[in-house]
């Protein structure tokens, strides 16, 4: 199993560039989510999914957006990228919902707004 | 307000040194989560808590729901623990949310 995995690892965009960042996991979790990790701030959830089909905010959702179309890929798309979304980000998934089982992570990408 | 806060935010310790890292939470939580980061910036999950007390090798954590605190111990301490340890709450089911991490490193 190559568990989570996220592309690209590192990214350097432009103010209004739109981008996606991939995250994709072969392990059939059912729960999937996008966190952000800035100096200071701690780890916030963006996105998260319980199953294809079915997506819901977080608590910093503005800027982003996500579909899950299947099982194994929950991409996060950039709109119009800010200076603000200057950030490392994490993809993660767990067996199911609920907050009960075990969370896998991706390695992060690393991502700079000009 | 950080609805979840960690203590201490930094920690050095001797190498064997009993180590206790504090979590406390603000809000009514269907679980908690602590989690492992290491230097070069991958997570792992160490534990999952609804109640009481987990123990895996030198790692042991517990919760009391009570007073919305957990604590993470590590015993007889070592350099390969050096690392930042990250609390969660969950709210709702789905809603994470996290500390802002405890620093840790253990010299030899």
């Amino acid at each position: 199993n190559a568990g989570v995995t996220q592309t690209p690892k590192f990214q350097v965009l432009k103010t209004g560039q739109s981008m996606t960042l991939q995250c994709a996991q072969d392990m059939n979790h059912e729960y999937m989510s996008w966190y952000r990790q800035d100096p200071g701030m701690g780890l916030r959830l963006i996105h998260y999914s319980v199953g294809a089909g079915i997506t819901d905010q977080g608590e910093v959702p503005n800027g982003y957006n996500v579909s899950r179309s299947t099982t194994e890929d929950f991409p996060l798309r950039l709109l119009s990228a800010a200076p603000s979304q200057t950030s490392v980000y994490f993809c993660a998934s767990s067996r199911t919902s609920g907050g009960y089982n075990e969370q896998f992570f991706g390695p992060g990408t690393r991502l700079t707004v000009l | 307000k950080n609805e979840v806060e960690q203590s201490p935010q930094n920690l050095t310790a001797q190498e064997g040194e009993f180590i206790t890292i504090n979590c406390s939470y603000s809000v009514g939580i269907s679980a908690l989560h602590w989690l492992q980061q290491h230097p070069g910036g991958g997570i792992v999950s160490l534990f999952m808590l609804s109640s009481g007390k987990k123990k895996h090798g030198r790692l042991i954590a517990t919760i009391n729901i009570q007073e919305k605190h957990s604590s993470l111990h590590i015993t007889a301490s070592h350099p390969r623990d050096s690392a930042v340890y990250i609390c969660a709450v969950v709210k709702g089911g789905n809603q994470f949310y996290f500390g802002t991490g405890t620093s840790l490193t253990v010299i030899p």
